[in-house]
């Protein structure tokens, strides 16, 4: 079974500081990871992806993220917060060898930057 | 890149009224798409999958002949509430994976239906 645990419901952050969303993850093979992030009464939006390779990825509007193969995490930061980047933030993975399944999301992460 | 369009964004209707919410992929095929619905401060819960051609797979617990799917070409499905009552008010986002793809899904802006 793959499973998504993002632990903290809500990130508060200074504008200007660096920012940490935090995923962990569970798969019984290889995992598909992505981030996306939603704002108010909108669709998701992609961020990044980590399929393989570098396991720093860099995505959308300054994001990135490492893939943690021995912690099983997938965090996403970015250097330097701006208030746009408030937002809800979906973890999100799909096992390598799943077939045509659809992607298990983490419950979400508010993100608040404050000016 | 690759586009989903879903119409309508914002729907009111009466309770026992049925409602078509559209889902397109506007310039790729999409083979598979996904529906969920999000409950306030939720998180996305999967209702089925769409499979163009074929009978839509439906998540436990989401009632088939109240939630309509049809996939019946590669860049639209649609999805129907039917004698919609103020519980199935929420917001609906629909999905879809490129063929060929690694498995990122595109999603629509949301529907927010809400029923009276």
């Amino acid at each position: 079974a793959q499973s998504v645990a993002q632990p903290e419901d809500q990130v508060n952050v200074a504008e200007g500081n660096p920012l940490t969303v935090k995923c962990t993850y569970s798969v019984s093979g290889n995992p598909y990871l992505f981030w996306y992030v939603q704002y108010p009464n909108r669709g998701l939006q992609f961020l990044l992806k980590y399929i393989t390779g570098d396991n720093l990825v860099k995505g959308s509007y300054g994001f990135e993220a490492e893939f943690n193969k021995s912690q099983t995490s997938f965090h996403l930061k970015k250097p330097s917060a701006l208030v746009s980047d408030s937002a809800l933030y979906f973890c999100a993975v799909r096992d390598v060898l799943s077939g045509n399944t659809p992607l298990v999301f983490g419950k979400g992460t508010r993100l608040s930057v404050i000016a | 890149g690759a586009v989903v369009s879903q119409h309508p964004s914002w729907v009111i209707c009466k309770s026992g009224t049925s409602v078509k919410i559209e889902c397109r992929s506007l310039d790729f095929q999409a083979t598979t798409m996904f529906w969920y619905r999000q409950f306030p401060k939720q998180s996305l819960m999967l209702m089925a999958t769409s499979n163009e051609g074929s009978k839509a797979t439906y998540e436990q617990g989401v009632e088939k002949d109240k939630f309509l799917i049809n996939h019946a070409s590669l860049t639209l499905s649609t999805l129907t509430v039917t004698s919609a009552h103020p519980e199935d008010s929420s917001f609906y986002i629909c999905s879809a994976r490129k063929v060929g793809t690694t498995g990122e899904l595109f999603f629509g802006e949301g529907s927010r239906l809400t029923v009276l």
